[in-house]
């Protein structure tokens, strides 16, 4: 079956611990997304990836690392220099080459820091 | 930069019509997109629009006035399973990316 896979569904960690999140995808997509949900918010954009070795910062990349090492691949680290870690983390993908291909998202990530 | 607005929530009775708003401001439209989305659960795709009209799947359809900087969701035939988040957003031409709005949270009651 293709998809994207995320992993844990649930995350515990402690303050002051940097976690990183995992996303991979066996779409054959080129680009690849992370977002971060808070209660009643919408998504907003941390980092993307057009292609492999290459990644720009989103709208809240602050605190946030990625990288782009394989197509398939595109981890999440959550740094303890972001202030307010605890939210859903939701991975997406999407092919480059057409206008109105829509990005297909993951089952997402609950990372609770205490 | 992109600014997207939605209400907040809206409720409607199973079996009913509902349009659910979404208006935008951006500096190089290239099209919108609706999601729905469950509680807990990843945003799932319903439309695309890039030109002016109507777009209508089955018990969906979506508009869009690129003029006006407006479109909306209408859900005809409102089943419970219905109940969820529905996101509006917008692609501009000036980044790869989706900037989504904070979403309308549907209740829809027997």
């Amino acid at each position: 079956d293709g998809g994207i896979t995320q992993s844990p569904k649930y995350l515990f960690r402690k303050e002051g611990q940097n976690v990183t999140l995992s996303c991979e995808q066996n779409l054959n997509h080129d680009a690849m997304y992370w977002y971060r949900q808070d209660p009643g918010q919408g998504l907003r954009l941390i980092y993307y990836s057009q292609i492999v070795n290459d990644f720009q910062k989103g709208d809240i990349a602050e605190g946030y690392s990625v990288s782009r090492e394989k197509k398939e691949s595109f981890p999440l680290t959550v740094t303890s220099a972001q202030k307010n870690p605890t939210a859903f983390y939701l991975c997406a993908s999407k092919r480059l080459a057409g206008v109105r291909d829509t990005q297909y998202f993951g089952p997402g990530t609950r990372l609770t820091v205490l | 930069g992109q600014n997207i607005d939605q209400p907040t929530e809206m409720t409607a009775t199973e079996g009913a019509i509902v349009q659910i708003n979404c208006t935008y401001q951006t500096s190089g439209f290239n099209g919108l997109f609706w999601y729905q989305q469950h509680a807990g659960e990843a945003p799932t795709f319903l439309s695309y629009n890039v030109l002016d009209g109507l777009e209508e799947k089955g018990r969906f359809s979506s508009f869009l006035s690129r003029s006006k900087g407006y479109s909306y969701l209408l859900l005809k035939e409102l089943q419970m399973k219905d109940s969820a988040s529905y996101l509006c957003a917008v692609r501009d031409t000036g980044r790869r990316a989706l900037t989504f709005g904070s979403g309308t949270r549907l209740q829809v009651q027997p």
